[in-house]
């Protein structure tokens, strides 16, 4: 099918580190997202890799791509209470031609507790 | 700044009303998306266009219509609202094809059929 899954919720304490899972379906998908959506506001673009690499390295923030397994992961290091948020997967599959059009998992929520 | 803007935050309407819901990018972008999102389900593709007059179904194009008269602007629009359309409407828009793909998004509209 196609669907892009990953676990609904998901809470960490302060300062531990937050691992948010996902798996998709077109292996040849080329580039593979991270959303954040905040309360009440859209979604914003957090980081993307591209589906040539590995791993990908932000600052707090850490992407792997398992192709084979087509498993997409977001580490999240020290997490803080400004990181609760809804976190979506999205893939760009082949299929989707030129217009950009993104497959989305159902989003973690991630909370964040003292 | 880049910037979608959806004209409505919150919008109450009852069963068998006529709706539209506008956004607006001023990004000069190609194509446009409305996207819809329920709890546990993510974002679901209702229509997109990619470029002036021209529009796709996507994944849940029932009950809605679209139209984009001009580049900057793309409506969303439900002939008849009924109660299973109430949700929170997202609009989106990116480039053109050689670019990451990534989606900018408006703050959403949260729309209630009673």
């Amino acid at each position: 099918g196609e669907d892009v899954e990953q676990s609904l919720f998901l809470s960490v304490r302060e300062g531990d580190s937050s691992v948010i899972n996902c798996t998709y379906t077109d292996s040849s998908s080329t580039y593979l997202y991270w959303y954040k959506q905040e309360p009440g506001a859209g979604l914003q673009l957090l980081t993307y890799i591209f589906s040539n690499m590995d791993m990908k390295q932000d600052q707090r923030l850490t992407v792997l791509l398992n192709k084979k397994d087509k498993h997409l992961s977001l580490r999240i290091a020290d997490t803080q209470t400004g990181d609760s948020a809804i976190y979506f997967c999205a893939e760009r599959p082949t299929f989707s031609g030129g217009y950009n059009k993104l497959i989305f998992g159902a989003g973690t929520r991630l909370a964040v507790h003292p | 700044d880049v910037k979608v803007t959806q004209s409505s935050r919150y919008l109450v309407k009852r069963t068998g009303e006529k709706v539209f819901l506008e956004c607006v990018q001023d990004m000069d972008h190609e194509n446009m998306f409305w996207y819809r999102q329920d709890p546990g389900l993510g974002l679901r593709l209702i229509y997109f266009s990619y470029d002036v007059k021209m529009k796709e179904k996507g994944d849940i194009p029932e009950g809605y219509s679209v139209s984009r008269e001009k580049k900057e602007r793309f409506s969303l629009i439900l002939e008849s609202a009924s109660t299973n359309q109430t949700s929170m409407y997202l609009c989106a828009s990116t480039a053109g094809y050689e670019n990451t793909g990534e989606l900018f998004f408006g703050e959403g509209s949260r729309l209630t059929v009673l």
